[in-house]
C-alpha cells in the first residue's frame, strides 16, 4: 500500500510569493490534515479536510489556506510569505471522521523563504 | 483551550534502564488514544494506540482516566530508541492534537 506522498521535497520562495504544497492520502482515506513542524515547537495544527469540506482550522492567519480535491488530494497554499514561514510542513491522512483513526503521515514539504 | 502536555523536553537514559515519558491531557472524551515516534531521517509513524493494544519495539501505555494521562514505558531501553516521541490524545473534533514532543536519547 502507498503511504501519503507529499510533493514538491523542497521548495524555495522569495518573501511575498505564493506557495503551493500538495498532499496525496493513502487510497481509501477521506481525511487529510496539514501540520507545521518546527523546530522546538513540535506540531503546529493548520487545517483538516475530510470529503471536500475543511472541518477544522488552526490558529494560523488567513492567508494559510487550503483544499481538497474530489479525489482526496489536497493543497496547501501560503499567500504572502514571510520569512516565519521557512519550515517543514507535514500532510496526514486517516480512514476519516472518527476519534479511533490513527493518522498516516509524509515524508514533509520543507518551504524555504528567502 | 484543550491541551496535551509532555513536560520533558529531553529524557537521557542508559541502554538497558527502563524509560517513561510522561503524558497529560484535558479532553478525556474518547477512550481511543496514540503514540507517535519520529527516528531521525524518518517520518513520523504511529508507535502505539490504546483499544486495540497495538505497540511496536515492546513500548506499553498505561491510561489512567482519573488523571487523564497516558505516560509512555518500556523496561529495558535500546539505542535505537533514541527518537522524538509525541503523544496524541484526540480532541473534542475528533482530530488527533499533538504534545510538544519528548526527545530520547539512549546512551551505551
Amino acid at each position: 500500500e502507498a503511504g501519503v506522498t507529499q510533493s514538491p521535497t523542497h521548495l524555495i520562495k522569495t518573501r511575498g510569493q505564493q506557495a503551493t504544497l500538495r498532499c496525496s492520502p493513502i487510497s481509501g482515506h477521506t481525511s487529510v490534515y496539514w501540520y507545521q513542524q518546527a523546530l522546538g515547537l513540535g506540531l503546529q495544527f493548520l487545517l483538516w479536510y475530510d470529503e471536500g469540506e475543511e472541518r477544522n482550522r488552526g490558529n494560523f492567519p488567513p492567508r494559510f489556506s487550503g483544499r481538497q480535491f474530489p479525489n482526496y488530494s489536497s493543497e496547501l497554499n501560503v499567500n504572502a510569505l514571510e520569512l516565519e514561514d521557512s519550515t517543514l510542513y507535514l500532510c496526514a491522512s486517516s480512514l476519516g471522521v472518527g476519534s479511533n483513526q490513527p493518522q498516516h503521515f509524509g515524508d514533509g514539504t520543507r518551504l524555504s523563504i528567502l | 483551550a484543550q491541551r496535551v502536555t509532555q513536560p520533558e523536553k529531553l529524557l537521557s537514559v542508559f541502554k538497558g534502564a527502563p524509560v517513561e515519558l510522561k503524558c497529560n491531557y484535558s479532553y478525556s472524551g474518547s477512550p481511543e488514544l496514540f503514540w507517535y515516534v519520529q527516528y531521525s531521517r524518518q517520518r513520523l509513524q504511529l508507535l502505539l494506540r490504546h483499544i486495540s493494544r497495538e505497540s511496536i519495539k515492546g513500548f506499553t501505555a498505561d491510561l489512567n482516566k482519573g488523571e487523564t494521562s497516558f505516560h509512555l514505558k518500556k523496561p529495558f531501553a535500546q539505542e535505537e530508541d533514541s527518537a522524538m516521541y509525541y503523544c496524541a490524545p484526540p480532541d473534542s473534533w475528533g482530530k488527533l492534537q499533538f504534545g510538544a514532543g519528548t526527545q530520547v536519547v539512549v546512551t551505551p
